[in-house]
């Protein structure tokens, strides 16, 4: 099974700020990656796949890029609506595994 | 509107069997992957089951031989037997629709399973 490790498991920061977190496959699986935003009860929201390409309707301050093994999600400028928990899931392979989250709070 | 409603989620004892149902509506759903999420209580997401719309069959080594995907094109409805039940499978149970490039692009709301005696 292909592992997905994301980091950092817990990031701090302010509105406004640009963030990036980091998603890293145990293995190559091109550009089949997808991340993920959950608020609490609530089910997860597709924003990017493949592994830069925006979702419907999801803000431009998103954006992903990568491919191989390493992969980044980046919010240009952090909204009090982004503070959640993110997940990559890699599609390359069955299964096909989460990253373990990143949760986004307020600093 | 595209829309999944699980349903069937319930406290059950361990060793015992559960069947959880999601309810298609909105789509062409006998065109598409269908899917099983689950998210344990505080943890992270976890991929366990698809079919797609032909049969095939996929599982995580956690559920394989105790959980069985199906789905009913007709009735535009998947669903996931659970049997011989663990504690660790508590969790919030998600269906979700995958699209031709490989994300889960639909999720319904979540069925929450509890097993405890």
């Amino acid at each position: 099974d292909i592992q997905m490790t994301q980091s950092p498991s817990t990031l701090s920061a302010s509105v406004g700020d640009r963030v990036t977190i980091t998603c890293r496959a145990s293995q190559s699986i091109s550009s089949y990656l997808a991340w993920y935003q959950q608020k609490p009860g609530k089910a997860p929201k597709v924003l990017i796949y493949k592994p830069s390409s925006l979702e419907s309707g999801v803000p431009s301050r998103f954006s992903g890029s990568g491919s191989g093994t390493e992969f980044t999600l980046t919010i240009s400028s952090l909204q009090p609506d982004d503070f959640a928990t993110y997940y990559c899931q890699q599609y390359y392979s069955y299964p096909n595994t989460f990253g373990q989250g990143t949760k986004l709070e307020i600093k | 509107e595209v829309q999944l409603v699980e349903s069937g989620g319930g406290l059950v004892q361990p060793g015992g069997s559960l069947r959880l149902s999601c309810g298609a509506s909105g789509f062409t759903f006998n065109t598409y992957i269908m899917n099983w999420v689950r998210q344990a209580p505080g943890r992270g997401l976890e991929w366990i089951s698809c079919i797609s719309s032909t049969g095939t069959i996929y599982y995580a080594d956690s559920v394989k031989g105790r959980f069985t995907i199906s789905r009913d094109n007709a009735k535009n409805s998947l669903y996931l037997q659970m049997n011989s039940l663990r504690a660790e499978d508590t969790a919030v149970y998600y269906c979700a629709r995958r699209v031709g490039l490989g994300l889960l692009d639909t999720w319904g709301q979540g069925t929450l399973v509890t097993v405890s005696s």
